[in-house]
């Protein structure tokens, strides 16, 4: 399970923060990863990044916000995050974080709860 | 970047009806990389087909997806009024890794 919080307002030039608790699996886990995708009305569903543990740690960022964006692993809490800096109104959308786990090949099949974010002066 | 996408965009179709979506994609994907999934309106997206052609744990076996290179399928053989939702595919390109996801098709009642 997957249990998303964080802010939903924001102002533009704002840095975005939210969290995603993983219960019944590790964010350290050798074969998931742990994903961020959002999903608005202009955009469609849009995947932002991915963290996972392979012996080290690895990110990798859609080109969309590579420059903007990072996604950290906390494991003495269980759980990822996702810093958006400089948001602006297109940054508008429904936030969710997501698994893939080892045995399915690139699709997610645990999903958080979504977390409204709206930017708005 | 591998362009999807979904067709037609609104199906109306009426509950114990056969339901035929489809996804194209802009160049070939690997069949292990294709995955649709069903959203209902104020829910998240959950899998329904992986690899294709796999059902998800849990997803009933009305459900099917088929298809390889640039043309994919899923198919619900005899709709159930839960079945009524958006539906999208998605694939998973490794070089840079990313997903992209299909526009989506609206299931809605006839």
């Amino acid at each position: 399970q997957l249990q998303q919080s964080g802010p939903g307002l924001m102002k533009p030039s704002q840095t975005l923060s939210l969290t995603c608790a993983i219960s019944g699996d590790s964010v350290s886990s050798n074969s998931a990863t742990w994903n961020w995708i959002r999903q608005s009305p202009s955009r469609g569903l849009e995947w932002l990044g991915r963290t996972y543990y392979r012996s080290k740690w690895y990110n990798d960022y859609a080109v969309s916000v590579k420059s903007r964006m990072t996604i950290n692993p906390d494991t003495s809490k269980n759980q990822f995050s996702l810093q958006l800096n400089s948001v602006t109104l297109e940054d508008t959308a429904v936030y969710y974080c997501a698994r893939r786990p080892g045995n399915t090949p690139n699709a997610m099949d645990v999903w958080g709860q979504g977390t409204t974010v709206t930017v708005s002066s | 970047e591998i362009v999807l996408t979904q067709s037609p965009g609104t199906l109306s179709l009426s509950p114990g009806e056969r339901a035929t979506l489809s996804c194209r994609a802009s160049q070939s994907v690997s069949s292990n990389y294709l995955t649709w999934y069903q959203q209902k309106p104020g829910q998240a997206p959950r899998l329904l087909i992986y690899s294709a052609s796999s059902r998800a744990t849990g997803i009933p076996d009305r459900f099917s997806g088929s298809g390889s290179g640039t043309d994919f399928t899923l198919t619900i053989s005899r709709l159930e009024p839960e079945d009524f939702a958006v539906y999208y595919c998605q694939q998973y390109g490794s070089s840079p890794p990313m997903y992209t996801f299909g526009q989506g098709t609206k299931l809605e009642l006839k």
